[in-house]
């Protein structure tokens, strides 16, 4: 049972378009859902986290969109760049994400073509 | 500066061969993760530890075996390697990053190939 499904698998870009990533979720205890950003040989790092108590958090060129009643989420990047090429993961937790472990999603590879 | 460590980077070994994967963080978290990562990138838990002496096997059946003795040391073990252990291993650990903010720091991985 995958309990965060993410979408598309693969997704190409032209530079200053927008790259959109979405992820859905079945277990309604989640209330943490980070991004994580993976570049080839490197292990992955958070970008960025909303909890359920917003619908959106925007942090320079990059927003997650959050919609509880339809359990789903998003990362918008705006402005794609080339060095936004990567693979990128979203991911999910309870407990506000401290004490238990994260669900990942299978994990999105993004390419911004120049 | 506080991260997480992994060695080696690259680690080509013959079949049947006893290997350790090491894993150490300064991150002062508690918790910490081996991962395997396939060639369609997505993430498998093998193994997790909560702290000392604490380990769990994961989603994911692997014939690995971890050990937590050290706070910072989380190594991974194959007691023989074959080539279905070839993979990208992982290691992570969880807590509040430099930020403020809660989350995994991932090392940058050990690509194993065994042949």
């Amino acid at each position: 049972q995958q309990q965060v499904k993410q979408s598309p698998q693969s997704l190409i870009v032209q530079k200053g378009g927008i790259s959109i990533i979405n992820c859905a979720y079945e277990n309604t205890a989640f209330d943490y859902f980070p991004w994580y950003q993976q570049f080839p040989g490197k292990g992955p790092a958070l970008l960025i986290a909303i909890r359920p108590d917003v619908s959106e958090k925007k942090e320079g060129r990059f927003t997650i969109s959050f919609n509880k009643s339809a359990k789903q989420f998003s990362l918008h990047i705006m402005d794609s760049q080339p060095g936004d090429s990567a693979t990128y993961f979203c991911a999910a937790s309870r407990g506000g994400g401290s004490n238990y472990k994260l669900t990942f999603g299978k994990g999105t590879l993004l390419t911004v073509n120049p | 500066e506080a991260d997480i460590y992994q060695t080696p980077r690259y680690l080509v070994i013959g079949t049947g061969k006893k290997i350790t994967l090491e894993c150490s963080q300064t991150m002062g978290h508690d918790k910490m993760y081996w991962y395997q990562q396939d060639p369609g990138m997505e993430l498998h838990l093998i193994h997790y530890s909560y702290g000392v002496n604490s380990t769990e096997k994961g989603d994911l059946s692997s014939e690995s075996t971890v050990s937590r003795i050290r706070t910072e040391h989380f190594p991974l073990t194959l007691e023989s390697a074959r080539p279905s252990h070839t993979s990208q291993y992982l290691c992570a650990s969880s807590g509040t990053l430099g930020t403020g903010v809660y989350g995994y720091t991932f090392g940058s991985g050990t690509r194993l190939t065994v042949v």
